[in-house]
């Protein structure tokens, strides 16, 4: 079973407005990561955020983590058409597996 | 670019054939992983590796076998190909590199297997 759990399924907004997806998870993790997937390509790394840390930004990226609510959410400022991809977030424990979950299909309009 | 490499890019195959497709990384990562993606999972963990002759099983290992007989190459087996099997195979790599954790990923461009 997936382990992370994204919210929404699909997201639509206009260029130049934020874009703000959501992670659910189940159970302890040691980090939580963000990949990128444009169509029909792999899975590029984004970011990752330890369980001690509570907010990480990297570029026009920000991502919040809150370990009480096994929870996690991935803010895209100022979004361009370029960011029109499919969003994962994929948790660690103790082992170097990731687990992924099923993704955040973005589309940005111009 | 973190030097990964799959082949074959695409495959169409008939249910009850073998089936191998290679991974292979110069930049001499530790781990290596085989996922499969389909719609609506999400990407699922099939096995992966964590070093030479070294693998375990993932979510669906089901069906499939690998073998990691040297550090760049990784290999999977579908051992009698099935139309279930029919999905976009992703190998992935970690654990090469100074500075980053252990278990960021970088992935490869994908094979579409079509099991007919």
């Amino acid at each position: 079973s997936q382990q992370g759990e994204e919210d929404p399924q699909a997201l639509s907004i206009q260029e130049g407005e934020n874009a703000t997806m959501n992670c659910s998870y189940k159970t302890s993790i040691n980090n939580l990561q963000w990949y990128r997937q444009n169509s029909g390509r792999g899975l590029v790394h984004l970011i990752l955020i330890r369980s001690n840390e509570r907010e990480k930004h990297s570029g026009r990226l920000r991502v919040t983590l809150d370990t009480s609510k096994k929870s996690s959410s991935l803010l895209i400022t100022a979004s361009r058409a370029a960011d029109t991809a499919s969003y994962f977030c994929a948790t660690s424990g103790t082992a170097s597996k990731l687990t992924f979950g099923t993704g955040t299909r973005l589309q940005v309009t111009l | 670019d973190a030097g990964i490499t799959q082949s074959p890019r695409h495959k169409v195959t008939e249910t009850g054939t073998p089936v191998t497709l290679r991974c292979h990384q110069t930049e001499n990562h530790r781990y290596m992983y085989w996922y499969r993606q389909d719609p609506g999972h999400g990407l699922r963990l099939i096995h992966y590796s964590y070093g030479v002759k070294d693998t375990d099983k993932g979510e669906v290992s089901d069906g499939y076998s690998v073998s990691r007989s040297k550090t760049e190459d990784f290999l999977l087996t579908l051992e009698s190909a099935t139309s279930s099997q029919t999905s976009v195979y992703f190998c992935a790599i970690s654990g090469g590199r100074e500075g980053l954790e252990r278990n960021e990923q970088f992935f490869g461009p994908g094979t579409r297997l079509t099991v007919l």
